[in-house]
């Protein structure tokens, strides 16, 4: 089983343009979550959503959107990218939402912004 | 609103016991989590407490105190793939993750 995975692996991107992080599951989670991890600072939530078909914000969801068309998938678009966007992204999900559930993480992406 | 504290970097000897704290306030309580992150990986999970007590899971045990927004992550026989970070987490009040900055723990032979 797979779990949870990310892609890309690792990305640099030049400042204004587009690009999507890929997540995928296959665990049948409900829940699933987008971070962003900086030196210094704890995990940031940018998106989350509790079930397919719905999607809220999280604290830092400027210049971010996200789409849940079905349970698998949890893509996060950086529709016109920022230097201040470099970081980690991690993906997670969890069988449900409710916060007293473990979160299980994909490997993270890596993205610099030039 | 909600804070963490913990501290950012510890370091413990092979063998030895080591005590990671957090400090969290919350308006509400729903559980504190523990994580453990190696350096270029995922968090992967440690424990979860929703009650106030220690809960021993092998070498390591975790304590939670709610009158005092206090817990401790305790990890015995340190041996050196200990070495990483750990998160602590709390539930906000729309039942979101807010996770602490991390305790880097250093293992020295």
């Amino acid at each position: 089983t797979a779990g949870i995975t990310q892609a890309p692996t690792s990305q640099i991107l030049a400042a204004g343009r587009s690009m999507t992080l890929r997540c995928t599951q296959d665990m049948r989670h409900n829940a699933m979550y987008w971070y962003r991890q900086d030196l210094g600072l704890g995990l940031r939530l940018i998106h989350y959503s509790n079930t397919a078909g719905t999607t809220g914000k999280g604290e830092v969801p400027d210049g971010y959107s996200v789409s849940r068309a079905n349970t698998d998938d949890f893509p996060l678009t950086l529709a016109s990218a920022v230097p201040s966007q470099t970081s980690v992204y991690f993906c997670a999900s969890s069988p449900e939402s409710g916060g007293y559930n473990e979160q299980f993480f994909g490997p993270g992406t890596r993205l610099t912004v030039l | 609103g909600q804070n963490i504290d913990q501290p950012t970097e510890m370091t413990a000897t092979e063998g030895a016991i080591v005590q990671i704290n957090c400090t969290y306030q919350t308006s509400g309580f729903n559980g504190l989590f523990w994580y453990q992150q190696h350096a270029g990986e995922a968090p992967t999970f440690l424990s979860y407490n929703v009650l106030d007590g220690l809960e021993e899971k092998g070498r390591f045990s975790s304590f939670l105190s709610r009158s005092k927004g206090y817990s401790y992550l305790l990890l015995k026989e340190l041996q050196m793939k200990d070495s990483a970070s750990y998160l602590c987490a709390v539930p906000d009040s729309n039942y979101q993750l807010i996770w602490g900055a991390g305790t880097k723990l250093i293992i020295k032979p």
